[in-house]
């Protein structure tokens, strides 16, 4: 079946360790994004990709890297300089297209992160 | 001011009532979704757009582009329709397909 995986679904960190969560798809979508939800709060942008080997910053990019070496792949690392990492993390994708043009979004299950 | 608003944010109802949930913004918008989130957290897309009207079975998503404001509806509700509805628009001022989402309603139905 296509779709979009997040592993692992629940994640637990010690204060001070770097830690990356996985985002991959089979749908061949040219983007990907990388979103934060925090209770009460909207999703907000953490990265996104429009295209392979490429990524741009979202709204809470610091303390966050990312890398997208491959169409399918696009894996979250929150680092030690990231202040307050529990949240949980959603991943999509969507077909991309041109500049401007908005396309339906795919999410993933999401990865809830706790630090201990 | 969130750019995204919603209303209400939480809502209970009892099987079988017509739900309505709203959602107001204040930027230019290409287009809009609907989205719902079950207890376990995965986001399904149910609705994308940008004019008037789409439905999908019980689901009936309307866009007012003038008023900026939208309502997702739901006829003959049921409890496996208690989820987070999120409402998110596609901004003109971004260019890489990137959303702006409200906060979600809580939508909790009662057997």
């Amino acid at each position: 079946d296509g779709g979009i995986t997040q592993s692992p679904k629940y994640l637990f960190r010690k204060e001070g360790q770097n830690v990356t969560l996985s985002c991959e798809q089979n749908l061949n979508h040219d983007a990907m994004y990388w979103y934060r939800q925090d209770p009460g709060q909207g999703l907000r942008l953490i990265y996104y990709s429009q295209i392979v080997n490429d990524f741009q910053k979202g709204d809470i990019a610091e303390g966050y890297s990312v890398s997208r070496e491959k169409k399918e792949s696009f894996p979250l690392t929150v680092t030690s300089a990231q202040k307050n990492p529990t949240a949980f993390y959603l991943c999509a994708s969507s077909s991309g297209g041109q500049r401007g043009s908005y396309n339906e979004q795919f999410f993933g299950p999401g990865t809830r992160l706790t630090v201990l | 001011k969130n750019e995204v608003e919603q209303s209400p944010q939480n809502l209970t109802a009892q099987e079988g009532e017509f739900i309505t949930i709203n959602c107001s913004y204040s930027v230019g918008i290409s287009a809009l979704h609907w989205l719902q989130q079950h207890p376990g957290g995965g986001i399904v897309s149910l609705f994308m757009l940008s004019s008037g009207k789409k439905k999908h079975g019980r689901l009936i998503a309307t866009i007012n582009i003038q008023e900026k404001h939208s309502s997702l509806h739901i006829t003959a509700s049921h409890p496996r329709d208690s989820a987070v509805y999120i409402c998110a628009v596609g901004a003109h001022r971004g260019s890489q397909g990137n959303l702006i989402f409200g906060k979600g309603t809580k939508l909790s139905v009662k057997p």
